[in-house]
């Protein structure tokens, strides 16, 4: 059973570039969660999603971040015109469902933006 | 507000030495708690978690954590730790019916020297 997968590992956009990152949950899960982890920070939750719906984005930033887990395909998490400020490492996280259950972290994606 | 908070971010031993890493969590309701270690280059692995019962949790690796509830802590520990759990260490907890969205302590990092 293939873990979460992320997608690219390593991404480096210009000031003002949009940057898309991608998130393939664990087999049999529909439920994924995005973090962002800036230096010397520990992860901050940004966005929770199920399956065409957002549940809970009371952590993306209101302007330039959007996400979106269609009915096919991988979650993806968009960041348009990014500056210096968005230069994190992503971690997708995947679920089955919730009432606590554990969620499964990808390897995330190290965006630099230069 | 959910907050979970780690202290001595930077922690260096020996092996054989033992280690424990503490973890203070303010929550007001029911909580699930967790231990994440990240290895070098790789992604966030479960070490253990606690949803209920005894509040001495075992997990993989040699690690345990105690659930103090009167302390609101949480923490690991490991009697005697191998060069190989050099790593970064995350504490993470969400709430009951709270979209199981985990809020993240800042991390240890932890060298340990042969």
């Amino acid at each position: 059973n293939a873990g979460v997968m992320q997608n690219p590992r390593h991404l480096v956009r210009r000031r003002g570039q949009e940057a898309r990152l991608r998130c393939s949950p664990m087999k049999g899960h529909s439920h994924v969660y995005w973090y962002r982890q800036l230096p010397e920070e520990g992860l901050k939750f940004m966005v929770y999603l199920q399956k065409e719906n957002i549940i809970d984005e009371s952590g993306m930033p209101k302007e330039r971040f959007s996400a979106e887990f269609p009915k096919e395909g991988p979650s993806i998490l968009r960041i348009q015109q990014v500056v210096r400020g968005d230069s994190a490492a992503y971690f997708c996280a995947s679920s089955p469902g919730t009432g606590g259950n554990e969620q499964y972290f990808g390897p995330g994606t190290r965006l630099t933006v230069t | 507000a959910q907050s979970v908070s780690q202290h001595n971010h930077h922690v260096i031993l020996s092996e054989a030495a033992s280690l424990e890493l503490g973890c203070n969590y303010s929550y007001g309701g029911t909580v699930n708690l967790f231990w994440y270690v990240q290895y070098p280059g790789q992604h966030l692995q479960l070490l253990l978690k606690y949803f209920s019962g005894d509040p001495l949790v075992k997990g993989i690796k040699g690690f345990e954590a105690e659930f103090i509830k009167s302390k609101f802590s949480f923490n690991l520990r490991k009697p005697s730790v191998q060069w190989s759990d050099t790593a970064e260490y995350f504490c993470a907890g969400t709430t009951i019916g709270g979209n199981n969205r985990l809020a993240f302590g800042k991390g240890n990092q932890v060298v340990v020297i042969p």
